[in-house]
């Protein structure tokens, strides 16, 4: 069945540095690949999100890149700070009717000061 | 304030009994959706509604019942014959491709 593979499924780094979350997704038909952050006892708040016709998308310290012959988009985030610190999921989607989210498991980063 | 509404934010339930989760939103979507969170692994659908008195099985239905009788509402009910039912569940909407999600239930098999 389609499925989302998320890497790592935890990540520290020191304040400041840079933090990479990658994932692969198995449905050729996916176009959409939005990128979530979860705090801790709340609700998935989107960040940034790419479509199939873009290769890369950048929002101040975050970017995400797409490489859709290999099934590949990434999470890059610069100078990362303590309040970057949550999980991060990655999903995919196609407009097979009804858009229907194919999520990764997730990743905890941990920013440390 | 627009927004996905969920309640209570914390449930407790005895084995056996059914427990209803209430969702409602005020951003005029008509998708809406249920998914389940268990630690290490990815929101998992439940059911999702695509316009009122109409709803889907996701991939994980069996002990889940749901109803859409309202654009507003779409509450969840976790039935005495969900063996595993602690976990976190989440509610969103859908504007354009963009998921709008809840703040999340808590449910606790006591």
């Amino acid at each position: 069945g389609e499925n989302v593979e998320q890497h790592p499924s935890t990540l520290s780094v020191q304040e400041g540095d840079s933090a990479v979350i990658k994932c692969t997704y198995s449905d050729s038909a996916s176009n959409y690949f939005p990128w979530y952050k979860q705090e801790l006892g709340k609700g998935p708040q989107l960040i940034i999100d790419i479509r199939s016709n873009v290769g890369e998308k950048k929002d101040q310290r975050i970017a995400v890149t797409l490489n859709k012959t290999a099934k590949h988009f990434s999470l890059h985030i610069t100078e990362t700070q303590p309040e970057d610190s949550a999980v991060y999921f990655c999903a995919a989607s196609s407009r097979t009717g009804t858009y229907k989210y194919i999520f990764g498991t997730g990743t905890r980063l941990k920013v440390l000061a | 304030d627009g927004g996905i509404t969920q309640s209570p934010k914390y449930l407790f339930r005895k084995e056996g009994q059914n427990v209803t989760l209430s969702c409602e939103q005020n951003l005029n979507h008509d998708a809406m959706y249920w998914y389940r969170q268990d630690p290490g692994q990815g929101l998992r659908l439940i059911y999702y509604s695509q316009i009122v008195n109409d709803f889907q099985k996701g991939d994980i239905a069996e002990g889940y019942s749901v109803s859409r009788e309202k654009k507003e509402s779409f509450p969840l009910t976790v039935t005495s014959a969900q063996k595993n039912p602690t976990a976190f569940y989440l509610c969103a909407s859908l504007r354009g491709t963009e998921a709008f999600f809840g703040q999340g239930t808590r449910l606790t098999v006591v």
